[in-house]
Order: structure tokens, then sequence, then C-alpha cells
């Protein structure tokens, strides 16, 4: 079985320009994640996605910051314009969600991209 | 203060070395818990699950968790070079929330 996909995996772009992330999750999983990973910190969620409702985006810079889920499958996370300290490793990650048994809750995550902000 | 506390380290032991990671937490709502292992320039892959306190096992890896202290564990026996990664503790309230992680410990096993 395929694991998160998740393209670029690596991207150069100057300060001001726009930036999209793709990902793929987990076929079956209805719960979809993106997180920011800083370097040398654990993932911080941006927001998550219960099939296309974006059901939690507290943590998302939303004057900046987009992100579509459009069929509840494939979701892009969009920075617009980028700024240097948007430089991180952005994660999408995927869940089974809401259900009764254990083990739905965890999650599965993509190789990131890795953004670059000059 | 963070709602999870991780030593970031860096760790180096030698190869067969037992290694003990760990990460106290502050929130009692959380259930869930687990170890994600993260090689360099890669995503976060699952290590341990576990469900409220108690142990588990699982090969090499043992997972512990003491919620009346809000502390958690990850012991590696036999420890190997192909176990130097970072190793973060994550945790959660359960499938309708947010997963909220350490900031990930770097374990180097010298052979």
């Amino acid at each position: 079985e395929a694991g998160v996909v998740q393209s670029p995996r690596y991207k150069i772009i100057e300060k001001k320009q726009p930036v999209a992330f793709w990902c793929n999750p987990i076929s079956g999983h209805n719960t979809l994640y993106w997180y920011l990973q800083n370097l040398g910190q654990g993932p911080e969620l941006l927001i998550r996605y219960e099939n296309e409702e974006a059901v939690d985006d507290s943590q998302l810079p939303k004057d900046r910051f987009s992100a579509e889920r459009l069929k509840g499958v494939d979701s892009t996370l969009k920075i617009q314009p980028a700024e240097l300290g948007d430089s991180a490793v952005y994660l999408c990650a995927s869940s089974l969600g809401r259900g009764t048994s254990t083990g739905r809750e965890t999650q599965y995550f993509g190789p990131g991209t890795r953004l670059l902000v000059l | 203060q963070k709602e999870v506390e991780q030593d970031p380290g860096p760790l180096s032991v030698p190869e067969g070395a037992i290694v003990s990671l760990n990460c106290t937490y502050s929130n009692s709502a959380f259930q869930y818990f687990m170890w994600y292992r993260q090689y360099s320039r890669k995503g976060p892959e699952l290590l341990m699950y576990t469900y409220s306190s108690g142990n588990k096992e699982d090969g090499r890896f043992t997972a512990q968790v003491d919620k009346s202290s809000k502390y958690i564990s990850l012991f590696i026996r036999d420890s190997q070079p192909s176990d130097s990664a970072t190793y973060l503790c994550a945790m959660t309230r359960g499938s309708n929330y947010k997963l909220t992680f350490g900031k990930g410990t770097l374990l180097t096993v010298n052979p």
C-alpha cells in the first residue's frame, strides 16, 4: 500500500513569490493534516481536514497561507507571498479519522516538502 | 511552559547500548502516546503507539506511559547504527484532535 505522497520534495523560491505544495493521503484516510517543521523542532499543526472540511485551521496564518481539499482526497497548501521565515519543511499526514476503534487517530506522514525562501 | 517537553540531546551511545528517551507533558487530557522516528530529510515514521498507561514492547523497542507522573519513555535495547535518527514523542486527546510533538531527541549510535 502506498504511503502519503507529497510533491515537490524540494523548492527554492525568492521572497514575495507564491508557492504551492501537494499531498495525496493514504487511500481510505478521511483525515488529512498539514504540519510545519522548523529545524530542530517537532512538527506543528497548520490545518486539519475531515474529508473536505477544514475542522481546525486555528494555527494557519490566513493572511498568506491557504489550503484546500476539494474532493476530500488530495490537498494543496499555498503560500502567497512567501517570506524568509517560511523556510521550513512542510509535512502532510493522514489518518483514518473519526470512529470508535483505537488506532484511528494514528497519523502517517509523507516525506515532506523542504522549502527555502531566499 | 510547552505542553510537551523533550530533551533535544544530542545523545551519542556505542552500538549495543540500551537507550532511554523521555518526554514529560502537562495536559492530563492526552490519552494516546506515540513515538516517531525521523531520519535526516525524511518524514516522521510511526514507531510505537500506546493508549493510556502501561508498557508496550515491539522487538527491541519498549514504550512506557505513566499518566500519574505525566511521563513517557522509549527504551531501545541492543542499539544499532541504523537506529541513529531523531526520535519524536507525540500525544493526542483522540481522533478528533491534533498531535502535539516534543522537539525530538537526536540519537547517534556509534559502531
